[in-house]
Parts: C-alpha cells; sequence; structure tokens
C-alpha cells in the first residue's frame, strides 16, 4: 500500500498564480485533512473533509479551496497564492478520529515569490 | 488555537538518556496521541491512549495521561541518536471531527 500521497513535492509559484495539490490515500478512509505548517510551529488545519462530497473549514481557511470528488482525493486549491502562503502542505488520512489515528503524506514544499 | 502545548520546545541529551516531554491540552478529550516527524518528513504515529488509560507503554516509549489535570507526557527511554525529531500531541476536537496538533519538542540526542 502506497499510504498517503501527495503531489507535488515541491513548487515555487509567483504572486498571483494558481495551483492545486493533490493528496490520495489508498487506505479506504474517511477523514481527509490538509494542514500547514511553518518553521517552529506545529500543524494549522486548512480545511478537513468527513466523507466524499464534503469538505468544512479548519482554522486558518482563507485563501485557498478545497474538494473531495472522490473519496480516496483531496484536493487543495490556491486561486491566486501570495507570499504568506509559504509553507510546507500536508495532507492526512484517517477514520474517524474519536479513536484512531492520521496518516500523513511526506508534504508539499511551496515557496511563493 | 491549538489543542495541544508540549513541553519544552526543546530538549537536548546524550544518547543512553532518558527523554522526558509533556503535553497539556485545554478541553476534555476521547483520546490522546503522539507523533513524531523527522526533518523534512511527514509525521508517523507513535502511540495513542484513550481517555479512561492511565498509561501504555510500546517498546522504548511508555506514555502516560492524567485527565484530571488535562496533561499527558512521553518518555523515551534509552534514547539514541535515531530519535532526534519533533514530538507532536495531537487530540480529536471536541465534536471528534478533526484532529489538533500543539507546536512539538523538538529532541535532539547526541551521539
Amino acid at each position: 500500500n502506497a499510504g498517503v500521497t501527495q503531489t507535488p513535492k515541491f513548487r515555487v509559484l509567483k504572486t498571483g498564480q494558481s495551483m492545486t495539490l493533490l493528496c490520495a490515500q489508498d487506505m479506504n478512509h474517511e477523514y481527509m485533512y490538509w494542514y500547514r505548517q511553518d518553521p517552529g510551529m506545529g500543524l494549522r488545519l486548512i480545511h478537513y473533509s468527513v466523507g466524499e462530497g464534503t469538505t468544512a473549514k479548519g482554522e486558518v481557511p482563507d485563501g485557498y479551496n478545497v474538494s473531495r470528488l472522490k473519496k480516496q482525493n483531496f484536493l487543495l486549491g490556491l486561486e491566486s497564492a501570495a507570499p504568506s502562503q509559504t509553507s510546507v502542505y500536508f495532507c492526512a488520512s484517517s477514520y474517524p478520529p474519536r479513536n484512531t489515528e492520521a496518516f500523513f503524506g511526506q508534504g508539499t514544499r511551496l515557496t511563493v515569490v | 488555537s491549538q489543542q495541544g502545548e508540549e513541553d519544552p520546545q526543546a530538549l537536548s541529551i546524550q544518547e543512553g538518556e532518558n527523554a522526558t516531554m509533556n503535553c497539556s491540552y485545554k478541553t476534555s478529550i476521547n483520546n490522546l496521541q503522539w507523533y513524531r516527524q523527522n526533518s523534512g518528513r511527514g509525521l508517523v504515529h507513535l502511540i495513542l491512549i484513550r481517555s479512561n488509560e492511565r498509561e501504555k507503554h510500546s517498546g522504548r516509549l511508555r506514555v502516560t495521561l492524567d485527565t484530571s489535570k488535562k496533561s499527558s507526557s512521553l518518555l523515551i527511554t534509552a534514547s539514541r541518536a535515531a530519535d532526534t525529531a519533533s514530538y507532536f500531541c495531537a487530540s480529536p476536537n471536541t465534536g471528534g471531527f478533526k484532529t489538533i496538533f500543539g507546536a512539538g519538542t523538538r529532541l535532539f540526542v547526541k551521539a
């Protein structure tokens, strides 16, 4: 099993450009999450999904949009990138987190110049 | 706001010593989880302790949970250089829909 796969691993964007980060999981998990991690800080939740066709806002949703058209995929979009969105982005998936752990991808390092 | 806060923020020890990290959280929890993150990598789950458990072991890891104090500790015994990483505590939010992480403890184990 591949687990959680993020694409791409690295990206440099110019301010104002758009892009989509793809997260794919092969564990049949209902829940999926997008986090961002900035230097010296923990993970902050951007958006999450509790099932196919559903999305919800996390702590820092502004400037991002998400879609969960298929159960195995969770897309994170930046419509107009800003330097403040320079970060490392992590996708994760889990069964309902009430009693289970999350599985993480390897991260996408995004730089906005 | 983050659900958990780890203490200390950074810890440096010699190989062979024990490392203890603490986590305090704000609201009632169903379970508390500990994760490790090696530099430049994703988080890896280490251990989960449920709210009705007080202590749990896994290899060189020992986790305790005190729900009355809203705190947990992670003990790594006989540390190795390979244990150098950041360690995070996390727990589901009140509704159980999302897992919230603390800022982490950076552990350096010197060979």
